[in-house]
């Protein structure tokens, strides 16, 4: 079966870097995303990576092991708006999406 | 960057009527339209998906003959919830993936559906 795995909630301080981990199993891969929700809206796109290696964009850098079927975003110098939760989403062989639960990132001062 | 609205964002109806929820793409042409629902503090669950001009597919569990959904349009989807109920509250997303865009999902602003 399908399947996405990242943890229910971290905790972390401002000005701090948290590492939100995701590990993914999908009928074949055409990639993988990392979404921004906050509480009564809609996800926003923060990032998508299809060949290994680490995307860095601004504050936020995600990385991708397609071997390992395993991805980490990072978020570096931690803001108080940063708190939110976080969605990973593996992309299947028919571009469909497959969602985490998502991370619930708490950021204290 | 492209821009995904959604009409009402806020819906209070009263129980056994019908609610629509319009989906739209404002600056490309959205091939494949798709329907979420959100339980608070859960995630996103997938109801349907929509190509335009066929039928929505529709995922295990969901009714169509409540759900109906309509892409009538490369720019307009809509979501028809029949007969509301109580349980049918929740927090509806739209998302829409482009023609040259075939990876990347747009959303919409979601949509607070109450039945009271």
């Amino acid at each position: 079966g399908q399947n996405i795995d990242q943890p229910t909630e971290m905790t972390a301080t401002e000005g701090a870097i948290v590492q939100i981990n995701c590990t993914y199993q999908t009928s074949g891969f055409n990639g993988l995303f990392w979404y921004q929700q906050h509480a009564g809206e809609a996800p926003t796109f923060l990032s998508y990576n299809v060949l290994d290696g680490l995307e860095e964009k601004g504050r936020f850098s995600s990385f991708l092991s397609r071997s390992k079927g395993y991805s980490y975003l990072l978020l570096k110098e931690l803001q108080m708006k940063d708190s939110a939760s976080y969605l990973c989403a593996a992309s299947d062989s028919n571009y469909q999406l497959i969602w985490g639960a998502g991370t619930k990132l708490i950021i204290k001062p | 960057g492209a821009v995904v609205s959604q009409h009402p964002s806020r819906v209070i109806c009263k129980s056994g009527t019908s609610v629509k929820i319009e989906c739209r793409s404002l600056d490309f042409q959205a091939t494949t339209m798709f329907w979420y629902r959100q339980f608070p503090k859960k995630s996103l669950m997938l109801m349907a998906t929509s190509n335009e001009g066929s039928k929505a597919t529709y995922e295990q569990g969901v009714e169509k003959d409540k759900f109906l959904i309509n892409h009538a349009s490369l720019t307009l989807s809509t979501l028809t919830v029949t007969s509301a109920h109580p349980e049918d509250s929740s927090f509806y997303i739209c998302s829409a993936r482009g023609l040259a865009r075939d990876y990347e999902q747009y959303f919409g602003p979601g949509t607070r559906l109450t039945v009271t």
